[in-house]
C-alpha cells in the first residue's frame, strides 16, 4: 500500500530552527517534493530530493534516506511568514504524486 | 507568466445539488490534475489528464463526479449530485510533462466547496 506519515503539528519561536520529519512507504519511488501552503492558498513547491543526501536552498534544506523511506525539511532563521502547512509528497509508480496529510507550522514571535 | 487559474473562488450548494469547477492551467502545459483537499487533510488525487486523455482516474468516484478536458487546455470538474463530505478545496494543478521525474506541479488556489 502507499503511506506517508507526517506529525499533524510543530510549534517554534521566531528565529529558530525546525525539522519536519516525513516517512514514506510506496509502490516504486521517483522522487520526494516539499510543497509549503499557506491558509486559503494554493501549495507552492520548496524542494525535490532524488537521490540520499542534502539539498541546500536559502533558509530551507531536505533530506532524503531511499533505504530508510525517510525525509526531513529543515527551516533556520524561522520568519513569522513561514507559519503555514508543510507537505510532504512522493512521485510513485507511474508518476502518480502521492501527498501525506501535511505539518501545521505555528511560529510563534 | 500567468499560473493556474481557477473559478469560482468558493460554492455553496445543498446537498443533492450539482455544482461545477473550471480550470485553465499554465499554457503548453500538458498534463492536468484535480485534487481534493479535505480540512486537515493533504491533497488526494482525483484524475489525471494527460493532454486531453485520461491517465489515471482510479480515485474518482465516478458514480457522482465527472471531469472532462475537451480541447486539451481547460478543464472542468462536476459533482451530481453533491452530498455532505464532499465539502473541501478542489485544486487543480498542471505539470509540463517533460518526462523528467522533478517534473514539480503548479497549483491552483482551488475552489472551496461547502456542502449543506
Amino acid at each position: 500500500g502507499q503511506n506517508i506519515d507526517q506529525p499533524t503539528e510543530m510549534t517554534a519561536t521566531e528565529g529558530a530552527i525546525v525539522q519536519i520529519n516525513c516517512t514514506y512507504q510506496t509502490s516504486g519511488f521517483n522522487g520526494l517534493f516539499w510543497y509549503q501552503q499557506h491558509a486559503g492558498e494554493a501549495p507552492t513547491f520548496l524542494s525535490y530530493n532524488v537521490l540520499d543526501g542534502l539539498e541546500e536552498k536559502g533558509r530551507f534544506s531536505s533530506f532524503l534516506s531511499r533505504s530508510k523511506g525517510y525525509s526531513y525539511l529543515l527551516l533556520k532563521e524561522l520568519q513569522m511568514k513561514d507559519s503555514a502547512s508543510y507537505l510532504c509528497a512522493v512521485r510513485g509508480q507511474g508518476g502518480k504524486l502521492i501527498f501525506g496529510q501535511g505539518t501545521e507550522l505555528s511560529v510563534k514571535p | 507568466e500567468a499560473g493556474v487559474a481557477q473559478s469560482p473562488r468558493y460554492k455553496i450548494i445543498e446537498k443533492r445539488q450539482s455544482v461545477a469547477f473550471w480550470c485553465n492551467p499554465i499554457s503548453g502545459h500538458a498534463t492536468l490534475y484535480w485534487y481534493q483537499q479535505i480540512l486537515g487533510q493533504g491533497p488526494k488525487l482525483l484524475i489525471q489528464f494527460q493532454n486531453n486523455g485520461v491517465v489515471d482516474d482510479s480515485q474518482l468516484p465516478k458514480d457522482r463526479f465527472s471531469a472532462e478536458r475537451l480541447k486539451g487546455v481547460d478543464s472542468t470538474l462536476k459533482i451530481q449530485p453533491a452530498k455532505l463530505e464532499d465539502s473541501a478545496v478542489y485544486l487543480c494543478a498542471s505539470s509540463l510533462s517533460s518526462g523528467a521525474q522533478r517534473e514539480k506541479l503548479f497549483f491552483g488556489s482551488g475552489t472551496q466547496l461547502s456542502v449543506l
